[in-house]
């Protein structure tokens, strides 16, 4: 079975750099698919952020793309997220999701606070 | 981007009910909508994709209709297992956008 787990630091400080790891276990992420990231503020409103496709080329939200990067390591099945110069408006719950998307992480909610 | 407008936010109901929830697009989406149930803590899960097709596991009462901008999905029978919030997404584009969730109760 597919399953993804979001992990990372749940407090950033404004202006720094927001990491996240997801981990995924029953697929393999070079075999197929795009591999995103989507988070929901509170509030409910969703943002599809990006992806990172199987052969490792990448998409961003415009509304990001001058602060986020989707990278991976193939070798640990992972793929990561980085936002820079995040502010109080990225406090949000993080998501990995595969593909359509189908199959979704439980999450990770991130405060960004001092 | 294309805005996704989904109604009600709030929906409360009785077990047995039929339960219609509603997503508009604001420009031509063709089949490309999916429909998710998200349950308190939990990942969420696709229900329905390509408006119409049934995800592998999902039980009948879940179905999905429309194309072009209008589209619903359906719980014929409403359990008290489908209390969750479900929203919408559409594909057919980037970025991926999303509906505002509808929030289902039971009365």
């Amino acid at each position: 079975e597919v399953q993804l787990q979001e992990s990372g630091p749940g407090l950033v400080k404004p202006s720094q750099s927001l990491s996240l790891t997801c981990s995924v276990t029953g697929y393999s992420i070079t075999s197929s698919y795009r591999w995103n990231w989507i988070r929901k503020f509170p509030g409910n409103k969703l943002e599809w952020m990006g992806y990172i496709n199987s052969a490792g080329s990448t998409n961003y939200n415009p509304s990001l793309k001058s602060r986020i990067s989707i990278t991976r390591d193939t070798s640990k099945n992972q793929f990561f997220l980085q936002v820079n110069s995040v502010t109080t408006e990225d406090t949000a719950t993080y998501y990995c999701a595969r593909g359509a998307p189908d199959y979704w992480g439980q999450g990770v909610m991130v405060t960004v606070s001092s | 981007d294309i805005q996704m407008t989904q109604s009600p936010s709030f929906l409360s109901a009785s077990v047995g009910d039929r339960v219609t929830i509603n997503c508009k697009a604001s420009q031509n989406i063709n089949r490309y909508l999916n429909w998710y149930q998200q349950k308190l803590g939990e990942a969420p899960k696709l229900l329905i994709y390509n408006a119409n097709s049934l995800q592998t596991g999902i039980p009948s009462r879940f179905s999905g209709s429309g194309s072009g901008t209008d589209f619903t999905l359906t719980i014929s029978s409403l359990q008290p297992e489908d209390v969750a919030t479900y929203f919408c997404l559409q594909h057919n584009s980037w970025p991926r956008t999303f509906g505002g969730g509808t929030k289902l109760e039971l009365k």
